[in-house]
């Protein structure tokens, strides 16, 4: 059983540049969170999705961040006219959300640097 | 929304000594709280949790214990070994909403 994937997992973007970020969730997941990390500091929610709808995302900036999670196909999180603020590691995980406790599992992480 | 504070940020054992880790949350209907380890450059891994119909859940070296009523859960590690040098995260769950600590930086010294 695979674990939770993610994809690249080192992306460089120049800044002006978008960038797009998958998840793939562990099998029989349908709840995606992505976090970012920034260096020697905690895991900041962002985004809350299950399929093909945004459950909640408090956590992310209005402008230039979205996210979804299609019917078919990994989660993506999209950084459009990227600045140097947005490098960072982003990490998604996944969960089962069909019981009132839900492990949560971490994917390796993509790491954005900006130039 | 909920909470959750993390005691210490960093800390420093001495191999063979125990460490202790302290987490609080705010809000009563959270009912899963979660630890996570974070090697450097690598993902959280989960390593243990408890859920809040029990107190104290142990899983070799390590343990965690639940106070509902005072609202915090600690880590304890006993005889640390160098393998154990990390990040690590608490988190505390109420349906599916994760709110995690800023994370404690454990050394174990040889």
């Amino acid at each position: 059983n695979a674990g939770v994937m993610q994809n690249p997992r080192h992306l460089v973007r120049r800044r002006g540049q978008e960038a797009r970020l998958r998840c793939s969730p562990m099998k029989g997941h349908s709840h995606v969170y992505w976090y970012r990390q920034l260096p020697e500091e905690g895991l900041k929610f962002m985004v809350y999705l299950q399929k093909e709808n945004i459950i909640d995302e408090s956590g992310m900036p209005k402008e230039r961040f979205s996210a979804e999670f299609p019917k078919e196909g990994p989660s993506i999180l999209r950084i459009q006219q990227v600045v140097r603020g947005d490098s960072a590691a982003y990490f998604c995980a996944s969960s089962p959300g069909d019981s009132s406790y839900n492990e949560q599992f971490f994917g390796p992480g993509t790491r954005l640097t900006v130039l | 929304g909920e909470n959750v504070e993390q005691h210490p940020s960093t800390l420093s054992v001495q191999e063979g000594d125990s460490a202790v880790i302290k987490c609080t949350y705010s809000d009563s209907a959270s009912n899963y709280f979660p630890w996570y380890k974070q090697e450097l450059g690598k993902r959280p891994q989960l390593i243990i949790d408890i859920r809040s119909n029990v107190g104290e859940k142990k899983d070799q070296r390590i343990a965690v214990t639940l106070n509902k009523t005072a609202k915090h859960f600690s880590l304890h590690i006993t005889e640390t070994q160098p393998e154990d040098s990390a990040v690590y995260f608490c988190a505390a769950n109420h349906g599916n909403q994760f709110y995690f600590g800023t994370g404690t930086s454990l050394t174990v010294i040889p």
